[in-house]
């Protein structure tokens, strides 16, 4: 079960922009933990998009950008690409008893 | 090349067994700590357990706690995940994914190995 919650969907047409949310509680983001961001195309395993809140790992384009607040997050995905449609996960770690590593709803990119 | 390979999926019955290993490359396998996250058919992402760069913490979720066994063979840059008493909600695709030592995110991920169990 997840335990950061996100939009199941955002759509858009090319060269737009989108954001998605990822909405946490007080015993992960809003506890300072940082999150991460995965994108996963049709068929494929999860990639690293986006770690420690707002940081690209080498070969990512600058199109794609994350920000915290509180206990929310978020990514920003901008002047959007047919390649950029995917499912978006984010992922922080929770303090509770619920388990170490949560995981988002998860939010399904469709460009238009 | 960095790489993961996941293998020994496939179909079990309710109550059976079946062990999942997975092979690195590329890196070095004892500078991170490593995950099991599945994902059932069409659902999100989902923790299943962790274990150390030295094997000497391990961490599992609610859902698989005493019937899976994480453990990692540093010497043979593997890990493997023993799962028995399988349920059908255990049915997921299976990920092996590392995480640098001090941080806490997934990278790199393996291919991902489909686990269904049914009778």
């Amino acid at each position: 079960q997840s335990v950061l919650t996100q939009p199941p969907s955002v759509s858009g047409a090319p060269g737009q922009r989108v954001t998605i949310s990822c909405t946490g509680s007080s015993s992960n983001i809003g506890a300072d933990y940082d999150v991460h961001w995965y994108q996963q195309l049709p068929g494929t395993a999860p990639k690293l998009l986006i770690y420690g809140n707002n940081n690209r790992p080498s070969g990512v384009p600058d199109r794609f950008s994350g920000s915290k607040s509180g206990s929310s997050a978020s990514l920003a995905i901008t002047g959007l690409q047919a390649e950029d449609e995917a499912d978006y996960f984010c992922q922080s770690y929770d303090s509770s008893l619920s388990g170490f590593y949560v995981f988002g709803t998860g939010t399904k990119v469709t460009v238009l | 090349e960095v790489q993961l390979v996941t293998s020994g999926g496939g179909l079990a019955k309710p109550g059976g067994s079946l062990r999942l290993s997975c092979a690195a490359s590329g890196f070095t396998f004892s500078s991170y700590s490593f995950s099991w996250v599945r994902q059932a058919p069409g659902k999100g992402l989902e923790w299943v357990s962790s274990i150390t760069s030295s094997g000497s913490f391990i961490s599992y979720a609610d859902s698989v706690k005493g019937r899976f066994t994480i453990s990692r063979d540093n010497a043979r840059n593997s890990l493997d995940l023993q799962m028995n008493s399988l349920r059908d909600e255990d049915t997921a695709i299976y990920y092996c994914a590392g995480i640098l030592a001090g941080e806490n995110w997934f990278d790199p991920w393996g291919q991902g190995t489909l686990v269904t169990v049914s009778s």
